[in-house]
């Protein structure tokens, strides 16, 4: 079983440089999330979205850019990479959000700005 | 501000019975949960908490207080294998996750 899947796993990228991390799930969740982990902090909410089409702002959106043509995708783009942008990139999802809040997290895709 | 306060690193024997405390400020509460990832990987979910009390899972017990902004993860009979880190997260009012840090568990033989 696949679940949630991201791509790249690592990427290393040079200041100013652009990328997208692609997120997949097959459970037919309607919500997904994007969110960063770094050391000594916990995971941080970057953008998520709702369902096909919609997207929304989470907590440390700035320097990120998201899409959700589709239900089962969910890309994270970096427009103008920086530094501050290295760290352990998790996709999630979920069924819905007003429930037992069980998100399903990708294997994570670790991203080096030099 | 919203907080999760949990212990940075805690270290026990494998077969004891160790406790990770989860203390936390929010604005508003729709539920408590617990997370497990190993080094390198995805968190995973162990538990969710909604109503104070203690809810056991196997070897794995989560206790809320609402009132305290408390909750606790037990593991019982620990194993080599549940070295790992144990991260508490609370729904808030808008349903958003709330990450604590993580507690790194360190399982010595």
């Amino acid at each position: 079983n696949a679940g949630v899947t991201q791509t790249p796993k690592f990427r290393v990228l040079k200041t100013g440089q652009s990328m997208t991390l692609l997120c997949a799930q097959d459970m037919n969740h309607e919500y997904m999330y994007w969110y960063r982990q770094d050391p000594g902090m916990g995971l941080r909410l970057i953008h998520y979205s709702v369902g096909e089409g919609t997207t929304a702002k989470g907590e440390v959106p700035d320097g990120y850019n998201v899409s959700r043509l589709k239900k089962q995708n969910f890309l994270l783009g970096l427009e103008s990479a920086a530094p501050s942008q290295t760290s352990v990139y998790f996709c999630a999802s979920s069924a819905w959000r007003e429930s037992t809040g069980e998100l399903f997290f990708g294997e994570g895709s670790r991203l080096t700005v030099l | 501000g919203q907080n999760i306060d949990q212990p940075t690193e805690m270290t026990a024997t494998e077969g004891a019975i160790v406790q990770i405390n989860c203390t936390y400020q929010t604005s508003g509460f729709n539920g408590l949960f617990w997370y497990q990832q190993h080094a390198g990987e995805a968190p995973t979910f162990l538990s969710y908490n909604v109503l104070d009390g203690l809810e056991e899972k196997g070897r794995f017990s989560s206790f809320l207080s609402r009132s305290k902004g408390y909750s606790y993860l037990l593991l019982k009979e620990l194993q080599m294998k549940d070295s790992a880190s144990y991260l508490c997260a609370v729904m808030d009012s808008n349903y958003q996750l709330i990450w604590g840090a993580g507690t790194k568990l360190i399982i010595k033989p």
